[in-house]
């Protein structure tokens, strides 16, 4: 399995503003996954982040929204631009072992 | 398209009492299936997976779960439940290996004593 950290856990934020959320992983992994949990809801897949290629957007999700950065192997980061209350969400960073996904804690993200 | 449908969004037993949680899918590929649990303010959990060996699947705390390929189904059992194991369970599908998962809606397991 994967030790996976994410930083902040939760943050409450006001609108217009933005948030950088931090991934981290305890091993060097090819690919890691952004998801939102919005309130109630299951998981949706963001984005796909593969180190030293651009993310790949889900439909319905766009870089402007949602830049993602992947310097490394081993860490990753999901920015939410300009939020406005909808984005209120747990945003949660995933990494693939062989067949298998293992996720981080969650950042949980309230906006005013 | 891949999919997955939980049956029952909600589901409650007593303790010490057998649960089952249901769990379809549909898929152009030969799946990949998990079964994840989310306690209340926590991350997502693996509880086992199927991954085209075994048909019955045994996971952690006492979880297992059979592949069924002619009802398309993957249903998770226990034959005892805790009060511990009350949570959100979530039925997932894979695209292929390291690829996209497809999250079942949930199906929240509530305990009574």
């Amino acid at each position: 399995s994967a030790v996976i950290s994410q930083k902040p856990s939760r943050d409450i934020c006001q609108r217009g503003t933005s948030l950088t959320i931090q991934c981290q992983v305890d091993s060097q992994v090819t690919m890691m996954f952004w998801y939102r949990q919005q309130p109630g809801q299951s998981l949706t897949l963001i984005a796909t982040a593969n180190q030293g290629s651009e993310a790949t957007y889900e439909s319905g999700f766009v870089i402007d929204k949602f830049p993602i950065s992947r310097p490394n192997l081993t860490f990753s980061t999901l920015t939410v631009s300009n939020m406005s209350p909808e984005d209120s969400s747990i945003y949660l960073c995933s990494v693939a072992l062989g067949e298998t996904q293992y996720f981080g804690p969650g950042t949980r993200l309230l906006v005013l | 398209a891949q999919s997955v449908t939980q049956l029952d969004s909600h589901v409650s037993v007593s303790e010490g009492t057998p649960v089952l949680l249901r769990c379809n899918y549909s898929s152009s590929y030969s799946p990949s299936l998990f079964w994840y649990v989310q306690h209340p303010n926590k991350g997502l959990q693996l509880l086992l997976k199927y991954t085209s060996a075994a048909t019955l699947v045994k996971g952690i705390n006492g979880f297992e779960a059979e592949f069924k390929k002619s009802e398309t189904s993957f249903h998770l059992t226990k034959p005892s439940a805790h009060m511990s194991d009350a949570a959100e369970y979530f039925c997932v599908v894979s695209e292929g290996k390291g690829g996209k998962l497809i999250f079942g809606q949930g199906t929240e397991l509530s305990v009574k004593p």
